[in-house]
């Protein structure tokens, strides 16, 4: 079936990177999504990456993709506090819907 | 240009009540999602709109249901509330096409006591 796996946690300091990691199950999956919600908001979406492409960078975020393994992650370069917030992988689901994981909370300490 | 609004915010029911929610998308959007988000089951799809059609459903009970009306606003309806239907909102808007980006309202928080 479809589903999309995430840790729950993750801690870093000021100034470090963060990785994000993700597995999925389907891989007719066009498109893989980032998500980031901050408290009381909705979903918004941060980065996505064409199922054919290894890698894809836009400014502090870098998107890598393991298409054999079902592997994406997320690495959020030189993170700050306003970075903390929780962290959605997806995937297109069979019903044109997307279907996350269980969200990553980020939290980055000064 | 304005982004996706949902009414209310906040809401609370008691169980076997039933509730409306609704959801404004982006201007020109014809596609409205609908998703639950629950620290259990995360976020999961309940249904999605597309010119006042439902084009894809979840698997959710037949208590949920929605209509969109020909403004693309979208209601959703929970009837005969439990307990376990208290939950985060969130309703998505789209231009319609399969890869067009869903752009997430900030969600109405319904709590069942």
């Amino acid at each position: 079936g479809e589903d999309v796996e995430q840790s729950l946690f993750l801690s870093v300091r000021e100034g470090d990177s963060s990785v994000i990691n993700c597995t999925y199950t389907d891989s007719s999956s066009t498109y893989l999504y980032w998500y980031k919600q901050e408290p009381g908001a909705g979903l918004q979406l941060l980065t996505y990456i064409f199922s054919n492409m290894d890698m894809k960078q836009d400014q502090r975020l870098t998107v890598l993709l393991n298409k054999k393994d079902k592997h994406l992650s997320l690495r959020i370069a030189d993170t700050q506090t306003g970075d903390s917030a929780i962290y959605f992988c997806a995937e297109e689901g069979s019903q044109g819907n997307l279907i996350f994981g269980k969200g990553t909370k980020l939290s980055v300490k000064p | 240009k304005a982004g996706v609004t949902q009414t209310p915010r906040y809401l609370i029911k008691t169980r076997g009540q039933q509730v409306t929610l609704s959801c404004s998308p982006i201007s020109g959007h014809r596609s409205v999602s609908w998703y639950q988000q629950t620290p259990g089951q995360g976020l999961q799809f309940l249904f999605e709109y597309f010119s006042e059609t439902q084009r894809n459903k979840g698997n959710f009970p037949g208590r949920f249901s929605g209509r969109q009306f020909s403004n693309s606003r979208s209601e959703m309806n929970v009837s005969t509330l439990e307990l376990g239907d208290s939950a985060l909102y969130l309703c998505a808007s789209s231009p319609g096409g399969l890869m067009d980006e869903q752009f997430f309202g900030p969600g109405t928080r319904l709590t069942v006591l």
